[in-house]
């Protein structure tokens, strides 16, 4: 079973400055995607942004962008530029790339990562 | 608004009722996951349907739970004989076969409190 870390509970940054948010994760398989998602308070949860693991490109969407190490299964997210709207819970998730199967597209969260911008 | 609607969003419930929550997707997803998320912690998976077929329960997922998703549109959550270890929330999530390989779609989630 895969499993999914993020072993920040909180995280706190100055508004325009970068934080980084750290996720490790266990997995047997060689294919898959990872994703950080966004969760403001009594907000619904959107994703901000994904990764393939066949790539080794690290994601980038606009402020948000990605360290994919692959071998050491971690997956962190670095905002720049931080904003007062970034504030929320950020999670990191795992899915398998199964050819069918009933896994296929299921997401494994991480525990999440409660980020604070000061301004 | 992602496009998933969820009712209702809040419901307290006394110990040993029964409650019932849906999900409705205002496009047409044919994947639908229902995910439970207590305080603090990441949701976790409890079902999944393709189309109109459950494909994949969690153990997490007694035998006091029941989900349905008649016509492969909007989906039910049943939860049975309530305990307080039932209090969370409860999350709905699409995608679709084209998308299937991206992002899933959630819902602003059911606020479940059993007292």
């Amino acid at each position: 079973a895969q499993t999914v870390t993020q072993s920040q509970p909180e995280m706190s940054v100055q508004e325009a400055e970068t934080v980084t948010l750290s996720c490790t994760y266990d997995t047997s398989e060689s294919d898959y995607y990872l994703f950080w998602y966004k969760q403001p308070p009594s907000r619904q949860m959107i994703l901000v942004i994904r990764q393939e693991a066949y790539k080794q490109q690290n994601a980038t969407e606009n402020r948000f962008s990605v360290n994919f190490q692959k071998a050491a299964k971690s997956f962190s997210l670095k905002i720049s530029d931080s904003q007062l709207g970034d504030a929320a819970m950020y999670f990191c998730a795992y899915r398998n790339l199964g050819a069918g199967g009933t896994s296929y597209g299921k997401l494994t969260f991480g525990q999440g990562t409660i980020l604070t911008v000061h301004p | 608004d992602t496009g998933v609607s969820q009712d209702p969003r809040h419901k307290i419930t006394k110990r040993g009722q029964n409650v019932t929550f849906r999900c409705d997707p205002i496009s047409e997803h044919n994947r639908l996951y229902w995910y439970r998320q207590t305080l603090g912690q990441g949701p976790e998976f409890l079902t999944y349907f393709q189309n109109e077929a459950q494909l994949e329960k969690s153990r997490l997922l007694s035998d006091r739970f029941s989900a349905e998703r008649p016509k492969g549109s909007f989906s039910t959550l049943e939860i049975q004989r309530t305990e307080q270890g039932d209090s969370a929330m409860y999350l709905c999530a699409v995608s679709s076969r084209a998308r299937e390989n991206t992002e899933a779609f959630f819902g602003q989630g059911t606020r479940l409190t059993v007292v």
